[in-house]
């Protein structure tokens, strides 16, 4: 049972437009969002967060928007660069941090140029 | 100021063997957090050490087991590997803040095929 849902594998991208991946969660417990961003042979590196009580967090091309009352979140990149092309994860964390965050399967995403 | 390092990158075992893998923190941080990441899939977590105790676990068997030492470093042991176990394993560290974990700064992985 998913408890993190991206349902796009991939998605391709100009560059210098906006790129939105997308997010769902069942959970109602989570109250803390993250995204990652993994190349190639390393490990996920944070990029942005949200918690519960807000409904956006900008942070320089990044933004995250957070609907609580339908489960979803979404990250957007303006503009796209050749350098955002990599595997992005959303993971979402219930309180406490002692259970982990969960992560969805990720979305591939390819800025063309 | 190091970041997170595993080792080793990569490691192949047969089925029924003992493995284990190795964690090396950032500097400061007192938590750490392995996650397995099989193929097309997130990682998905299997344990937390805060302070030398485990103090959270996901849905994987007791064969999972882990430490993690005095200067915060940390091994997942594997007992009897199945076929399943191939994966990507990731080592997170982070700083526990008033009983949230802050961002999880993630090693590069150890690789593991099980034949």
């Amino acid at each position: 049972d998913q408890q993190v849902k991206q349902n796009s594998p991939s998605l391709s991208v100009q560059e210098g437009r906006i790129s939105i991946l997308n997010c769902d969660y069942t959970n109602s417990m989570f109250d803390y969002f993250l995204w990652y961003k993994k190349y190639p042979a390393e490990g996920p590196t944070f990029l942005i967060s949200i918690s519960s009580i807000k409904d956006k967090n900008e942070d320089g091309r990044f933004t995250v928007f957070l609907n609580k009352s339908a489960k979803h979140l979404s990250l957007h990149i303006v503009p796209s660069q050749p350098g955002d092309s990599a595997v992005y994860f959303c993971a979402s964390e219930g309180g406490g941090g002692a259970d982990g965050l969960t992560f969805g399967k990720g979305t591939h995403l390819i800025i063309q140029p | 100021e190091t970041g997170v390092t595993q080792s080793p990158t990569h490691l192949i075992k047969t089925r029924g063997q003992q493995v284990t893998l190795r964690c090396s923190s950032q500097s400061g941080h007192n938590t750490v957090s392995w996650y397995q990441q099989a193929l097309g899939q997130g990682p998905q977590f299997i344990f937390q050490y805060y302070r030398e105790e485990e103090n959270g676990r996901g849905n994987f068997p007791p064969r999972f087991s882990g430490l993690q030492f005095p200067n915060y470093s940390s091994e997942l042991n594997v007992n009897a590997l199945e076929l399943d176990d191939s994966a990507l394993y990731l080592c997170a560290s982070s700083l526990e803040v008033r009983g949230r974990i802050d961002e999880q700064f993630f090693g590069p992985g150890t690789r593991l095929t099980v034949l």
